[in-house]
């Protein structure tokens, strides 16, 4: 089932921060995060799985809190670079090799 | 340079006929997946593939199909069946089928009227 993403969109000042939300009908096994600038292919930004472990390339921070069933992303003082289409992904289970994507968060930094 | 290639980056085709969209990795990633984008979805699996000569229907597969005969190629095929075919179509790779980041393509964005 498609996660539920909170906000639709956000419009930030530079250095501002963000949450953005990604909450699960279902048990939570694995959450993915992505951002997608306009025309572009989606970027990785993180993974949180179930248990604690968190892979990620960016100094980006996440939560995973299992017994709400979902995951918060945090964007602290944020870049220009920021702005972006945000995505979560979610699997429900060890087995679950596919992701079920969220509708996405427009997230526009402004200077 | 390791990555995904999709082409062409624009496509457009006449209802009725199928069309092959191209996706290529080097990255020599087991997993390789398909999604189809429309403004306001999000990306919804169209087909995925964890091995060679296997692969797995997602949450859209009607109108679709696809091959796995290499493991650096996994070409879609976009058939007359598909009512909506217009959309961006981005291919993605993970190393193993498992939680692991995806590297995605460039995308293919089909026009069909």
């Amino acid at each position: 089932q498609q996660p539920v993403q909170s906000p639709q969109a956000v419009i930030l000042r530079e250095g501002e921060d963000a949450v953005i939300n990604c909450s699960s009908s279902k048990a939570l096994y694995s959450v993915h995060w992505y951002r997608q600038k306009h025309g572009e292919a989606p970027v990785f930004l993180m993974i949180l799985l179930k248990g604690g472990e968190q892979k990620g390339h960016e100094k980006i921070s996440a939560s995973f809190n299992e017994k709400k069933q979902q995951s918060s992303l945090y964007l602290t003082a944020s870049q220009l670079s920021y702005s972006g289409t945000y995505f979560c992904g979610i699997s429900n289970s060890n087995s679950g090799y596919a992701l079920n994507f969220g509708k996405g968060t427009s997230l526009l930094v402004t200077p | 340079d390791g990555g995904i290639t999709q082409s062409p980056k624009y496509l457009f085709r006449k209802e009725g006929q199928n069309v092959t969209l191209s996706c290529e990795q080097n990255l020599n990633h087991d997993a390789m997946y398909w999604y189809r984008q429309d403004p306001g979805q999000g990306l919804r699996l169209i087909y995925y593939s964890q091995i060679v000569n296997d692969f797995q229907k997602g949450d859209i597969a009607e109108g679709y199909s696809v091959s796995r005969e290499k493991k650096e190629s996994f070409p879609l095929t976009v058939t007359s069946a598909q009512k909506n075919p217009t959309a961006f179509y981005l291919c993605a790779s993970s190393i193993k089928a498992t939680p692991n980041e995806q590297y995605f393509g460039p995308g293919t964005r089909l026009t069909v009227t």
